[in-house]
């Protein structure tokens, strides 16, 4: 079972904030939120990411809801290079190897 | 920047050949993972390495061996090519921290492998 939903797609201006939504309703205490991204054809890419409090860093800000059920991504001046898929991932502390397990996540298109 | 780089971006090799995929990180990373993809399957994990010389095998191991003799390199080694390893191969790089933070993940930019 998936463990986090996202819209399969939207758009965005360039210049504009890019709000991605995230939900995690089954998340369980000891979980982390991480986002990432792949440009076509290229390796995924981590962004960010955060247990319950909200996370800014030079690419984007994360912003977790106090019940810790969902989550938003913000690119906040979005520009074409930051087409991509964004995938919303939770995976808890002390994992046996660290698996990444990506959904379908959500296609960012920016428009010119 | 982290910098995780893979010896190819694209190779095309025969059934039965043996084939090497490197990978080298630069950033002192304990843990080194090679993963495939493959559309509508998603990032599928053949191994992990969480220190030198030690392996752990992931989802799809088959068909599939490892080496890691130097903390910065991880070798993904097809002892048979098979069309059906034709696929993105990616490798990525994390530190351990405690805490269980080795799922930030930084990942190379792919191989694509054709077995013909």
């Amino acid at each position: 079972d998936a463990k986090t939903t996202q819209p399969p797609s939207m758009d965005c201006a360039e210049g504009r904030a890019a709000n991605l939504p995230c939900n995690h309703s089954t998340i369980s205490g000891n979980e982390y939120v991480y986002w990432y991204r792949q440009i076509h054809s290229q390796g995924p890419q981590y962004i960010i990411h955060g247990l319950k409090n909200n996370e800014t860093n030079e690419m984007a800000s994360l912003i977790i809801t106090e019940d810790r059920k969902s989550s938003t991504l913000i690119l906040p001046h979005a520009t074409l290079r930051d087409t991509a898929v964004y995938y919303c991932i939770v995976e808890g502390s002390g994992g046996s190897n660290y698996k990444l397990t990506f959904g379908k996540g959500t296609l960012l298109t920016v428009n010119p | 920047d982290v910098k995780v780089t893979q010896s190819s971006r694209y190779l095309v090799k025969r059934t039965g050949e043996k084939v090497f995929l490197e990978c080298v990180q630069d950033m002192d990373h304990e843990n080194m993972f090679w993963y495939r993809q493959d559309p509508g399957l998603g990032l599928r994990l053949i191994y992990f390495s969480y220190d030198v010389k030690m392996k752990e095998k992931g989802d799809i191991p088959e068909g599939y061996s490892v080496s890691r003799e130097k903390k910065e390199r991880f070798s993904l080694i097809l002892e048979s090519a098979s069309t059906n390893q034709t696929s993105m191969y990616l490798c990525a790089s994390s530190l351990e921290v405690a805490g269980g933070t080795g799922y930030e993940q930084y990942f190379g930019p792919g191989t694509r492998l054709t077995v013909t």
